[in-house]
């Protein structure tokens, strides 16, 4: 199955500015996926991102707020907008494989704190 | 929509005991079924998975059986170990529908005590 390499892993942000979240994968693949999970709370899917079109956003996610690029088929980046508090959370990126239907991979995610 | 409901936490246990978290599913289509663990400060880990009924997927003692005819797919270990502390959470893929979107539990978190 692939490989994801995720950074941050964490980070301290203040309210107001961005973060970058990157994900870089060791083989091509055709979908990324990134999710959030708020504290205590299960996985909610962001967006999928597709190389070399926009991103699809789940309900209650705007291209505003989560900006995502998707330059080539190994990597994919997360941008957090105006950070409030309540965007803590850790952001986990996802790909599909493992060899068998429906299997994903996940990224070890970024724990983000907004002060 | 397809969705997974799984048994509210936290769950503790002690050393040695059987596990068993209750997963189960709505789905219009045909999914395949996994249980992910996510050890503590750490990204998610597939545990195992089941692609169709009456498959049982296995993994480091644990396993859980897809059950069509209940719409379950409880997860279960003989006996815990401290390690096992985790959250776990299951989860289904459809293709049909939603376009093979993984969609997940709640999560339940599992500590074991010595």
């Amino acid at each position: 199955s692939a490989v994801i390499s995720q950074k941050p892993s964490r980070d301290i942000c203040q309210r107001g500015t961005s973060l970058t979240i990157q994900c870089q994968v060791d083989s091509q693949v055709t979908m990324m996926f990134w999710y959030r999970q708020q504290p205590g709370q299960s996985l909610t899917l962001i967006a999928t991102a597709n190389q070399g079109s926009e991103a699809t956003y789940e309900s209650g996610f705007v291209i505003d707020k989560f900006p995502i690029s998707r330059p080539n088929l190994t990597f994919s980046t997360l941008t957090v907008s105006n950070m409030s508090p309540e965007d803590s959370s850790i952001y986990l990126c996802s790909v599909e494989g493992g060899g068998f239907p429906g299997g994903y991979t996940f990224g070890s995610g970024t724990r983000l704190t907004v002060v | 929509g397809n969705s997974v409901t799984q048994m509210e936490g936290p769950v503790t246990l002690s050393e040695e005991a059987f596990l068993t978290i209750n997963c189960t599913y709505t789905a219009t289509g045909y999914p395949s079924l996994f249980w992910y663990v996510q050890y503590p400060g750490e990204g998610l880990q597939l545990l195992l998975k089941a692609t169709k009924a009456d498959d049982k997927g296995s993994n480091k003692g644990f396993e859980a059986t897809y059950r069509k005819e209940t719409t379950s797919f409880h997860l279960e270990k003989g006996s815990v170990q401290v390690s096992d502390s985790a959250v776990y959470f299951c989860a289904l893929s459809a293709l049909e529908n939603q376009g093979g979107k993984l969609i997940f539990g709640q999560g339940t978190e599992l500590s074991v005590k010595p």
